[in-house]
């Protein structure tokens, strides 16, 4: 079948650090993956895409690249800012969501 | 980009009552647009898939009498919550694409629905 699993959170770091949400799936096929964010308050917006196995998704300093040996599509950002704090959730195609991951960023 | 307006963004209602929430695809066709629930500091979970010119398709455990939802036009989709109660009060989303397969989803910026 097809599903995702997002690390739990609520994750907390200081501004400036290395950031990593995992995410692994499960389909049939090679579906497309995007990560979303919810900031507080606002809807849901597309952080970033991939859709075939050893695509680099980047926006705004986030990457994801969806890894077919690991069935993986973790998102990683090099030095987190306050205003990253939101919630993060991992897409599959299949319109099937993450659980989320809420991210808090210290100043 | 693609924009999906939803509306309202808030409604306030009593007990009893329903409402009626609007999806809208502003500059390209949807065939099909979705409808989540998201409780609070939980993920969205689909409530239903709604089909343009045929019947919605409802997830497991959805009262379909409850959630009415219409889908009469290609960039239009309704979600009437029919006589609501407050443990009806959520957060409602749609969502929608414009093409088949790989398309990301485009996403309205909600209803929070509060019945007293």
């Amino acid at each position: 079948g097809n599903s995702v699993t997002q690390m739990e959170g609520p994750v907390t770091l200081s501004e400036e650090a290395f950031l990593t949400i995992n995410c692994t799936y499960t389909a049939t096929g090679y579906p497309s993956l995007f990560w979303y964010v919810q900031y507080p308050g606002e809807g849901l917006q597309l952080l970033l895409k991939a859709t075939k196995a050893d695509d680099k998704g980047s926006n705004k300093g986030f990457e994801a690249t969806y890894r077919k040996e690991t069935t993986s599509f973790h998102l990683e950002k090099g030095s987190v800012q306050v205003s990253d704090s939101a919630v993060y959730f991992c897409v599959h195609d299949k319109i099937i969501f993450g659980k989320g991951t809420r991210l808090h960023i210290l100043p | 980009g693609a924009v999906v307006s939803q509306h309202p963004s808030w409604v306030i209602c009593k007990s009893g009552t329903s409402v009626k929430i609007e999806c809208r695809s502003l500059d390209f066709q949807a065939t099909t647009m979705f409808w989540y629930r998201q409780f609070p500091k939980q993920s969205l979970m689909l409530m239903a898939t709604s089909n343009e010119g045929s019947k919605a398709t409802y997830e497991q455990g959805v009262e379909k009498d409850k959630f009415l939802i219409n889908h009469a036009s290609l960039t239009l989709s309704t979600l009437t919550v029919t006589s609501a109660h407050p443990e009806d009060s959520s957060f409602y989303i749609c969502s929608a694409r414009d093409l088949g397969g790989h398309q990301p989803q485009h996403f309205g910026d909600g209803t929070r629905l509060s019945i007293l």
